[in-house]
């Protein structure tokens, strides 16, 4: 089946520096990357969507600004967090669709601890 | 607009008996329906998927799922569990634009296998 991978799986920084995720669709191209941001005990909230090559869209109440996402290639998308608070502490999953199937596969997750 | 509940947020159970997860959701346009599975500190496995044709669908580790469209219902069914079931569970929608659009998660039911 596809794989989709996260790096790292886990990262503690401290309050005001930047962080980035990377997500790679090892064995397939993914057309479409999603992020997801899920606190404890609490369900998945989708943070924006990126096609490659364009700009991402983001859900309502995301600062576009605070998370940063690129998508520059059909294999790598990254989730940069910008000067990060404590607030930001979180565990970020990313998804990869591509054709000719569009099943969303999930990484693994990375859990970000912003001290 | 789409939602999703999940009815119950921890369900125990004992090794070997049988397990209903409940699920009703709501949305404008047809729907696609999947439940994924969560351990801890991981990210998410589908289980199993609704988008067309017969309602009783039959996922991974002998999961299946039956849709109701008049009930608005896509609950989660196991015959006989195993402490290896014991993780989390999430049952997801997605738009009505592709197959696998943008997924609407519920909260999660936290499925507990007892010995």
């Amino acid at each position: 089946g596809a794989v989709v991978s996260q790096h790292p799986s886990r990262v503690i920084c401290k309050s005001g520096t930047s962080v980035k995720i990377e997500c790679r669709s090892l064995d397939f191209q993914a057309t479409t990357m999603f992020w997801y941001r899920q606190f404890p005990k609490q369900s998945l909230m989708l943070m924006a969507t990126s096609n490659e090559g364009s700009k991402a869209t983001y859900e309502q109440g995301v600062e576009k600004d605070k998370f940063l996402i690129n998508h520059a290639s059909l294999t790598l998308s990254t989730l940069t967090v910008t000067s990060a608070h404590p607030e930001d502490s979180s565990f970020y999953i990313c998804s990869a669709r591509g054709e000719p199937s569009y099943e969303q596969y999930f990484g693994p997750g990375t859990r970000l601890t912003v001290t | 607009a789409q939602s999703v509940t999940q009815l119950d947020s921890q369900v125990p159970v004992f090794e070997e008996a049988p397990v209903e997860l409940r699920c009703n959701y709501s949305s404008s346009v047809s729907v696609y329906l999947f439940w994924y599975v969560q351990y801890p500190n991981q990210g998410l496995q589908l289980l199993l998927k609704y988008l067309s044709g017969s309602t009783l669908v039959k996922g991974i580790n002998g999961f299946e799922a039956e849709f109701n469209k008049s009930q608005t219902s896509f609950h989660l069914r196991k015959p006989s569990v195993h402490i290896s079931d014991t993780a989390e569970y999430f049952c997801a929608v997605s738009d009505g634009g592709t197959s696998y659009g943008k997924l609407t998660f519920g909260q999660g039911t936290i499925l507990t296998v007892h010995p």
